[in-house]
């Protein structure tokens, strides 16, 4: 059983420009969620994709959005990119099954100059 | 208030010795409540569940109180590899919330 995988491990883009990270859920795990890490603090809740369809959504603006394909894979999508959206991001899958625990992948660390 | 707060340490803790710690939550429909490890620039990774009743796994003990609306997290035997940033975390419901977490350090 593959465990959650993220792309790209490492990303460096400037003030403006919109960037796409990547998520693989684990095996059999159909929800997934997006979680923003600044340095030194917990995660932060950006959105949950279960079935294709936004199912729960965090106190970020519309410029992040996502995407959740048949295969359960994710998309986050940040546009207009901005010196503070630096962070590691996160994606989670869930078991489901009655299971509400959630899995990490590595992160993508995104870096806004 | 944060919905969720830690005492962000560091607990610097003796090689086998015993540190436990706390987290407080604000939101009483809180469901799920989970303690996860995060090592340095690394992905948390779950360290154990949290039940009504209080859990253990091996060295790790968790106890969940409702009524005061905390979990804590109770190491026994500290080992060197214990060593990391320990996030308390409630699911209330869909969205995981995180404490800041905790850190601790264990020294020789």
């Amino acid at each position: 059983e593959t465990g959650v995988t993220q792309s790209p491990t490492h990303l460096i883009k400037t003030r403006g420009q919109q960037v796409t990270l990547r998520c693989s859920s684990q095996s059999g795990h159909n929800t997934v969620s997006w979680y923003q890490q600044a340095l030194g603090q917990g995660p932060q809740f950006i959105f949950q994709y279960y079935r294709e369809e936004e199912n729960g959504r965090g106190n970020f603006p519309p410029r992040f959005s996502g995407l959740q394909f048949p295969n359960y894979s994710s998309e986050l999508n940040v546009n207009a990119l901005e010196l503070d959206d630096s962070a590691l991001y996160l994606c989670a899958s869930t078991p489901g099954q009655g299971r509400n625990e959630q899995f990490f992948g590595p992160g993508t660390r995104l870096t806004v100059l | 208030r944060k919905e969720v707060e830690q005492d962000p340490g560091p607990f610097n803790v003796p090689e086998g010795a015993t540190v436990a710690f706390n987290c407080t939550y604000s939101n009483s429909a809180s469901q799920s409540f989970f303690w996860y490890r995060q090592d340095c620039r690394k992905e948390p990774k779950l360290l154990m569940s949290v039940y009504s009743s209080g859990n253990e796994d091996g060295r790790f003990t968790a106890q969940l109180n409702r009524a005061s609306q905390y979990i804590s997290l109770l190491i026994r035997d500290s080992k060197l590899s214990d060593s990391a940033t320990y996030l308390c975390v409630v699911n209330a419901p869909i969205k995981l919330t995180f404490g800041g977490g905790t850190r601790v350090l264990v020294k020789p």
